[in-house]
């Protein structure tokens, strides 16, 4: 079954640095997006990528964050300056070419890269 | 704007018991809703979804779901459960037009042997 890859599976790093976490999406999907979940509490939305550009980000995605796809395979989420409350699990997803009609469809989630910012 | 409510956070089952998770939610149209489950050191794994139709919906490894719209629930049951289904599920719903999806705070599924 075609699956998500996400890597690095952890990270630590220092409070101030930049950091990026790498998706491999099922290759065929065009829709890719960004969630998180900070410990203890809900999965959130970070953003959502299509044809090249952001299609929605959330208030949580400010200017530290940003998305690109750089080889037409890889997605990746950059974390500028990172901050002591970025860390989370980052989950990557994708979703297929064929949307239903009537809106959403589903999402085939990676297992996640933890990030740990000290 | 969409919520989703857990009202659980954890539950504690016998192997074999019979399991209900439930979900209420609050979005003004006719939702999409979903149920993943995350094993620990696993991603989000789509357990089942529900679009429109018929309101009881079959997922994998043997759960259902059912649509109440006069109650705005979509609880998850599973006749009898098995020590593999410890792990957390988290209920989903997700707006037409895409999948910014709104996630429940996660129910913690603990099954005794």
């Amino acid at each position: 079954e075609p699956e998500v890859t996400q890597t690095p599976s952890h990270q630590v790093t220092q409070m101030g640095q930049e950091v990026i976490l790498r998706c491999v999406p099922i290759s065929n999907h065009l829709y890719f997006y960004w969630y998180r979940q900070i410990l203890g509490q809900k999965v959130e939305f970070l953003v959502s990528f299509y044809n090249n550009e952001i299609s929605e980000k959330s208030e949580i995605f400010d200017d530290q964050f940003s998305v690109e796809r750089p080889d037409g395979s890889n997605f990746t989420l950059k974390i500028r300056s990172t901050k002591l409350e970025d860390s989370a699990m980052y989950f990557c997803a994708s979703e297929g070419r064929d949307r239903i009609p009537s809106g959403a469809n589903v999402l085939t989630f990676g297992a996640g890269s933890r990030l740990t910012v000290l | 704007a969409q919520s989703v409510t857990q009202p659980d956070i954890h539950i504690t089952v016998s192997e074999g018991a019979s399991l209900e998770l439930r979900c209420n939610y609050s979005y003004g149209a006719t939702p999409y809703l979903f149920w993943y489950v995350q094993s620990p050191g696993q991603g989000l794994q789509l357990l089942l979804k529900y679009f429109s139709g018929d309101t009881l919906v079959q997922g994998i490894k043997g759960f259902e779901a059912e649509f109440k719209r006069s109650q705005s629930s979509f609880n998850l049951r599973k006749p009898s459960v098995h020590w593999s289904d410890a792990a957390e599920y988290f209920c989903a719903v997700g707006t037409g037009g895409g999948n910014k999806l709104t996630f429940g705070t996660g129910t913690q599924l603990k099954v005794e042997l």
